[in-house]
């Protein structure tokens, strides 16, 4: 276990919808990433948060929104969903968002947009 | 545009075979180079290497960069079954700083 937890686990939705992914970090740890997993690209680095702000930005839809919030959990926002955003939505954490340090992972959540 | 290539894509060995995967990549502001090995859904955090030459090892994972020709290697000896797999291996650098991610290697152990 990790210790970065992501809810929900599972998610099932229509196109056009809007759904929230949630993240909580590791305790003590400051910053958290949101990446996007889909068979074919691999592992897409989308957003990083640092201490409430932004603190660099991937390859993020415009539909996509993120917010880091004063208790350090963090909620992906997608809207407007279309069949191509069924992926693996992972969320990690590190200390201080630095370069030289490893993350950790949370378990995902998988959606599926039907 | 800065990418990691990882080979091969899939693997199938079986218990007790020793193992290399391959990391090559084309990263600027390169930092550091990390392994991950993902099992069902959360990557789980191996190796970090910084510099060339100088060898990782747990147990019986071990793994090296070479920053000259822009590669790494993991090696896994005697093989067991819970070492199938997807294993990623990333970059830290680019423009941004974060984690550039290959595709993987889906190592498959058979008993």
């Amino acid at each position: 276990d990790s210790g970065v937890t992501q809810t929900p686990k599972h998610l099932i939705t229509a196109t056009g919808q809007r759904v929230t992914l949630r993240c909580s970090p590791r305790s003590g740890d400051l910053s958290v990433y949101w990446y996007q997993q889909s068979l074919d690209q691999g592992l897409q680095f989308l957003i990083q948060y640092y201490n409430g702000e932004e603190r660099a930005k991937g390859n993020i839809l415009e539909r996509f929104s993120a917010q880091q919030f004063p208790d350090l959990h963090s909620e992906l926002n997608l809207s407007s969903l279309e069949l191509g955003d069924s992926a693996l939505y992972f969320c990690a954490s590190s200390v201080l968002g630095r370069p030289d340090e490893k993350l950790f992972f949370g378990s995902g959540t998988q959606l599926s947009v039907l | 545009e800065d990418k990691v290539v990882q080979s091969p894509l899939s693997l199938v060995v079986h218990e007790g075979d020793t193992v290399t995967l391959n990391c090559s990549y084309e990263v600027t502001n390169f930092r550091s180079l990390l392994w991950y090995k993902q099992e069902k859904k959360a990557p789980t955090f191996l190796f970090m290497l910084t510099s060339s030459g100088i060898e990782k090892k747990s147990g019986r994972l071990s793994s090296i960069l070479d920053k000259k020709e822009l590669f790494s290697i993991l090696n896994i000896t005697a093989t067991q079954t819970g070492d199938s797999a997807v294993y990623l291996c990333a970059v830290n650098g680019g423009s941004q700083g974060n984690l550039i991610f290959g595709k993987g290697t889906k190592l498959s152990v058979k008993p």
